[in-house]
């Protein structure tokens, strides 16, 4: 089974520009987290889709929003890019709600200057 | 208090010895914790998930669960320097969501020949 893709592997970007993450899970999982991890704060809980919905989003400012599609592919989108936004995004796939078995995929490092 | 404490490490094991990590959560009513490995510059790779009081063992690696002292641990046999990686602890408060999922900050484990 293939496993968790996220595209693009790397990103720079500057302050003030926009971003879009994509992330694909493992097929016939329905269910993608996204997290920000960073040295200092570690891995913080972004967003989390169950077909198409979102069911939660963590603490995090309204320029971080994303979605999901009927395939299960979810992209996430930054906007008006800060340098704290300098970060490794991973995509977690999820077998089904009910399972918090994360399976993460390799991560976007995006870095704005 | 953190919700999930880990000792930052860098913990230092000779090759061939057990590595002892240990992860205490302050939610009483957690109901699932896992570990996950992440090597340098990599993604988390999911290692061992339990549920209930006692051990779970999974080839070299045994996690140890005790509610009533709100900890688990993780228990490495005859490390290998393929070991030497971050562990993190995850612990999920909730059943309903991914964003239930507490990440500690990890403990750094170094295995020297």
């Amino acid at each position: 089974k293939a496993g968790v893709t996220q595209t693009p592997r790397y990103l720079i970007k500057t302050r003030g520009q926009q971003v879009t993450l994509s992330c694909s899970p493992i097929s016939g999982h329905r269910s993608v987290s996204w997290y920000q991890q960073t040295p200092g704060q570690g891995l913080q809980f972004l967003f989390e889709y169950f077909s198409e919905t979102q069911r939660n989003k963590g603490n995090f400012p309204g320029r971080f929003s994303g979605r999901q599609f009927s395939n299960s592919r979810s992209e996430m989108n930054v906007s008006t890019l800060e340098l704290g936004d300098s970060a490794l995004y991973l995509c977690a796939s999820i077998p089904s709600p009910g399972s918090y078995e994360q399976y993460f995929g390799p991560g976007t490092r995006l870095t704005v200057t | 208090q953190k919700e999930v404490e880990q000792n930052s490490g860098p913990l230092s094991v000779p090759e061939g010895a057990i590595a002892s990590l240990n992860c205490t959560y302050s939610d009483r009513g957690s109901q699932s914790f896992f570990w996950y490995r992440q090597y340098s510059g990599k993604s988390p790779e999911l290692i061992m998930s339990i549920y209930s009081n006692g051990d779970k063992e999974d080839g070299r690696f045994t996690a140890q669960l005790n509610k009533a002292s709100q900890y688990v641990s993780l228990l490495i046999r005859d490390s290998q320097p393929s070991d030497s990686a971050t562990y993190l602890c995850a612990v999920n408060r909730g059943y309903s969501s991914a964003s239930k999922i507490i990440f500690g900050s990890g403990t750094r484990l170094s295995i020297r020949p």
